[in-house]
């Protein structure tokens, strides 16, 4: 079975500063997805950034980025140039490539508040 | 494009009731996945439609909870004779299809079920 853990509740960070979540996860299987979930406080989940596990550069998406170590099951989110807009609760996600289903196996979450 | 709604968004129930959560998913989309998110966790899974079929009901908790999806489109989660742990928000999550690799999942808001 597939497990995922973010073992910080809550970070806070100073707008325009730099913020790394931390993610880590449990499987056997070696060809699988790791997902990072924004839910701002209206509750729509959105996808923040998405990485391959076959894939060993990391992924980008403007101010997000991960650091994908595979071996050590780690998987961290980096937020630079925090904004005020970035406040929201982060899930680490998990899924199977090629699984039946592609369901998510989501971390319990950490709390970002971006301080003005 | 429209995204995927949820209504009711807010239902209160007594303990003992039935309720019925509607989900309208993003138009085309084949794959439909129903999640339950409790206070202060993350989303877990609890069923997974590809068109009208319902090909994994793993995730469901008791045979109190039912799911259907009967033309491939609108899909409902209907909990009978409620209790005060299925006190949630469900999420309900649409995307283009499962097979040939991962297709992004698009969340709708939720319904925040309270039972009393």
């Amino acid at each position: 079975a597939q497990t995922v853990t973010q073992s910080q509740p809550e970070m806070s960070v100073q707008e325009a500063e730099t913020v790394t979540l931390s993610c880590t996860y449990d499987t056997s299987e070696n060809n699988y997805y790791l997902f990072w979930y924004k839910q701002p406080p209206s509750r729509q989940m959105i996808l923040v950034i998405r990485q391959e596990a076959y894939k060993q550069q990391n992924a980008t998406e403007n101010r997000f980025s991960v650091n994908f170590q595979k071996a050590a099951k780690s998987f961290s989110l980096k937020i630079s140039d925090s904004q005020l807009g970035d406040t929201a609760m982060y899930f680490c996600a998990f899924t199977l490539y090629g699984g039946a289903t592609n369901k998510l196996i989501f971390g319990t979450g950490t709390l970002l508040a971006v301080q003005p | 494009g429209a995204g995927v709604s949820q209504s009711p968004r807010y239902k209160v129930a007594k303990r003992g009731q039935d309720v019925a959560l509607r989900c309208d998913p993003i138009s085309g989309h084949v794959s439909l996945f129903w999640y339950q998110q409790a206070l202060g966790q993350g989303p877990e899974f609890l069923t997974y439609f590809q068109n009208e079929a319902q090909l994994d009901k793993s995730g469901l908790p008791s045979d109190r909870f039912f799911a259907e999806r009967p033309e491939g489109s609108v899909s409902t989660l209907k909990i009978q004779r409620t209790q005060q742990e299925d006190s949630a928000v469900y999420l309900c999550a649409s995307s283009r299809q499962t097979s040939g690799g991962y297709h992004e999942q698009f969340f709708g808001p939720g319904t925040r079920l309270t039972v009393l």
